[in-house]
C-alpha cells in the first residue's frame, strides 16, 4: 500500500486561507488521492478526492502536482470549525479492496 | 436518510472477555469496513464486509472477527481481550454502486476501554 507524508501539525487564523501539503512520492497510476477530517469526538468525514486533476466543492479544493507525488487541500477561508486532524490517504485498485491507509494526518488549529 | 449509526457509544471490560460491536449503515450502502483508532493515532483498517462476506482484512488477529447481516448492518467481534484493544473502533459504509471509489461515510465510534 502507498503511504503518504504530511506535516504533524499546522496554525492558520481565522479567515484565511489554508495549504495542507501532502507527499505521496510511491502513488500508482491508479490511486486515487482522498482528503478526509476528524473533528474532535467524531468519526472523519469525506472532504474530497481526485485523480490527476485539480479538483473543488463546497468545502475545499484539491491542487494535485503534475506527477502526482504531491498534492495540496486548500482551505480558501478557514473558521473555527475547521480545526480537525486532515488526513490524506490514497486508495487504489491493485488490492480490490476498499479500504483506506490512514497515516498520522495534520492537526489544524485554526486562531480566532 | 440517517447516517451510519453505532453502538454502544461507550464500553469498559475486562482482559479475557468478548465483546460485540455494532454498526448500521446509510441506507443503500451494501459495504462495511471496520477500523481501530488509538487515541492520537490515525484509523487502522480492520476488514471490509461486501454482501455479508469478509472483503479484505488489515493486520489484526483472527480473534478479530464480524458479521454483515442481509440489511447490510453489521457486527465486530473481539475476543479474549487484550489491554491494547482499548480505541475507538469506527464503522464506515459506503456504496459500491458507481465505482469502488465512493466516499465512505463514518459513525461517530464506540470507545472500548479494557481494564
Amino acid at each position: 500500500d502507498a503511504k503518504t507524508t504530511q506535516p504533524n501539525s499546522m496554525e492558520s487564523n481565522e479567515e484565511e486561507p489554508v495549504h495542507l501539503p501532502c507527499n505521496h512520492s510511491t502513488i500508482s497510476g491508479t490511486d486515487y488521492i482522498h482528503w478526509y477530517r476528524q473533528l474532535p469526538s467524531q468519526g472523519p468525514e469525506y472532504v474530497i478526492h481526485g485523480l490527476t486533476s485539480n479538483v473543488n466543492n463546497r468545502m475545499a479544493s484539491l491542487a494535485i502536482a503534475e506527477d502526482r507525488k504531491s498534492s495540496t487541500l486548500i482551505l480558501h477561508r478557514a473558521t473555527l470549525r475547521d480545526a480537525a486532524v486532515y488526513y490524506c490517504i490514497l486508495r487504489g485498485t491493485t488490492s480490490g479492496t476498499y479500504k483506506y491507509i490512514f497515516g498520522t494526518g495534520t492537526r489544524l488549529k485554526v486562531l480566532a | 436518510e440517517t447516517g451510519v449509526t453505532q453502538s454502544p457509544t461507550h464500553l469498559i471490560k475486562t482482559r479475557g472477555q468478548q465483546v460485540t460491536l455494532r454498526c448500521s449503515s446509510q441506507s443503500g450502502h451494501n459495504t462495511v469496513s471496520w477500523y481501530q483508532q488509538a487515541l492520537g493515532q490515525g484509523p487502522q483498517f480492520i476488514f471490509q464486509y461486501y454482501r455479508e462476506e469478509e472483503n479484505g482484512r488489515g493486520n489484526f488477529p483472527p480473534r478479530f472477527s464480524g458479521l454483515q447481516f442481509p440489511n447490510y448492518s453489521s457486527e465486530l467481534n473481539v475476543n479474549a481481550l487484550e489491554l491494547d484493544d482499548s480505541a475507538l473502533y469506527l464503522c464506515a459504509s459506503s456504496s459500491t454502486s458507481g465505482g469502488p471509489y465512493n466516499e465512505q461515510f463514518f459513525g461517530p465510534g464506540t470507545r472500548l476501554t479494557v481494564l
